[in-house]
């Protein structure tokens, strides 16, 4: 299994623009996670996914963020307008019940 | 919600030497505890996991304790490399397993003093 994987790896962008990540899960997986990590505020759950429906979206820091997962085979994580403080590595992550999360590689965003 | 708490945030440790990372958590619903470690630049990857029906678990160097009463767990490595050398975040869970997801600790860096 190629894991859970998220494109872009890199992302630069100016403060006003669109962001889109991407997340491909592990095959079988029915949780889908986003999570947002910064020196200052650790590892941040944003929302979770179960059978392609949002569970919790309690952590979506506001209304410029939101999240799909049209299928079971991939999730978007938008930001739209981007400002500076969005700057963090986003990671995607996948489990099924009474499984441990797989974490991708991380998508590392720079917005100036 | 769940809270947890993880000390020290840096640990330094000769080589060879033993390493203890501490968590606290709140919620006494959590009943999965896994470990992660994170290098430089990389992913968060489980190293070792404990579920609340067993008070220690081991894996060659690596192992983890659980007191449920005083809702706490701990990481021990014995024997420490230099490729130990990193993020380690606790993590807690009341669905016994990654499903609802994991609320993690801020994190220890640790780093081995060769």
């Amino acid at each position: 299994d190629a894991g859970v994987i998220q494109s872009p790896r890199h992302e630069v962008t100016e403060m006003g623009q669109e962001v889109t990540l991407r997340c491909k899960p592990i095959s079988g997986h029915d949780y889908l996670f986003w999570y947002r990590q910064t020196m200052m505020r650790g590892l941040e759950l944003l929302i979770y996914f179960n059978n392609n429906v949002p569970i919790d979206d309690s952590g979506m820091p506001e209304d410029r963020f939101s999240a799909k997962m049209p299928n079971a085979s991939f999730s978007t994580l938008k930001i739209q307008p981007s400002e500076p403080r969005d700057s963090a590595v986003y990671f995607c992550a996948s489990s099924s019940i009474a499984t441990a999360l797989h974490f991708g590689n991380g998508t590392r965003l720079t917005v100036t | 919600g769940e809270n947890v708490e993880q000390h020290p945030s840096t640990l330094s440790v000769q080589e060879g030497d033993s390493a203890v990372i501490k968590c606290t958590y709140s919620d006494s619903a959590s009943n999965y505890f896994p470990w992660y470690k994170q290098e430089l630049g990389k992913r968060p990857q489980l190293i070792i996991d404990i579920r609340s029906n067993v008070g220690e678990k081991k894996d060659q160097r690596i192992a983890v304790t659980l007191n449920k009463t005083a809702k706490h767990f701990s990481l021990h490595i014995t024997e420490t490399q230099p490729e130990d050398s990193a993020v380690y975040f606790c993590a807690a869970s009341d669905s016994g397993g990654g499903a609802d997801g994991l609320t993690f600790g801020k994190g220890t860096h640790l780093i081995i003093q060769p």
